[in-house]
């Protein structure tokens, strides 16, 4: 079955714009969960969709939002874009929520903002 | 919150076994994922520890004890694909949602 599609693949912005990113989960899976991933952070978790409604969110201001639509696909939006969004985006997708199999994520949105 | 160690680097020889160890403080523990990461690429899922003991799957064994808030991945008979980035995460409270340590590079050399 096909995977975790993330699109784009590479993005680069100017300091002040706004970007929206899309994520297709795998057929079926309900749960969609964004994190940024950075080399002096880590994996940091953005949100998680379910069924539409957001169900968790981290610690990330609120010019970072998402949502998700009736067929599970969700996207993300950041607006007024800094410097230090400069990341990989990733997209995780699992049918309730990371269980025992864990989440499978997606190759990744690479951000720049110049 | 939630603090997880993992080494930031390791070294190991082509057909030797690593360890790779991972610490972490938490209350309302729900489970234990790894993940390998190769460069350029997205994380992939290994292995998930829900109770204290070893799992076992192929080439790779998860280890976790609760009490001591502590886990470790055992990578056995290493080939030059293993190396990666290696990414502990550990899930707690009711919202399962799991915070990631910064991963731990392995570099598998000749």
């Amino acid at each position: 079955k096909a995977g975790v599609t993330q699109t784009p693949r590479y993005l680069i912005k100017t300091r002040g714009q706004q970007v929206t990113l899309s994520c297709s989960p795998i057929s079926g899976h309900r749960s969609v969960s964004w994190y940024q991933q950075t080399p002096g952070q880590g994996l940091q978790f953005l949100f998680e969709y379910f069924s539409e409604t957001q169900r968790n969110k981290g610690n990330f201001p609120g010019r970072f939002s998402g949502r998700q639509f009736s067929n599970s696909r969700s996207e993300m939006n950041v607006s007024t874009l800094e410097l230090g969004d400069s990341a990989l985006y990733l997209c995780a997708s699992s049918a309730m929520g990371q269980g025992e199999n864990g989440y499978t994520f997606g190759s990744g949105t690479r951000l720049t903002v110049v | 919150g939630q603090n997880i160690d993992q080494p930031t680097e390791m070294t190991a020889t082509e057909g030797a076994i690593v360890q790779i160890n991972c610490t972490y403080q938490t209350s309302g523990f729900n489970g234990l994922f790894w993940y390998q990461q190769h460069a350029g690429e997205a994380p992939t899922f290994l292995s998930y520890n829900v109770l204290d003991g070893l799992e076992e799957k192929g080439r790779f064994s998860s280890f976790l004890s609760r009490s001591k808030g502590y886990s470790y991945l055992l990578l056995k008979e290493l080939q030059m694909k293993d190396s990666a980035s290696y990414l502990c995460a550990v899930s707690s409270g009711g919202s399962y949602i799991p915070t990631f340590g910064r991963g731990t590079s392995l570099i598998v050399h000749p």
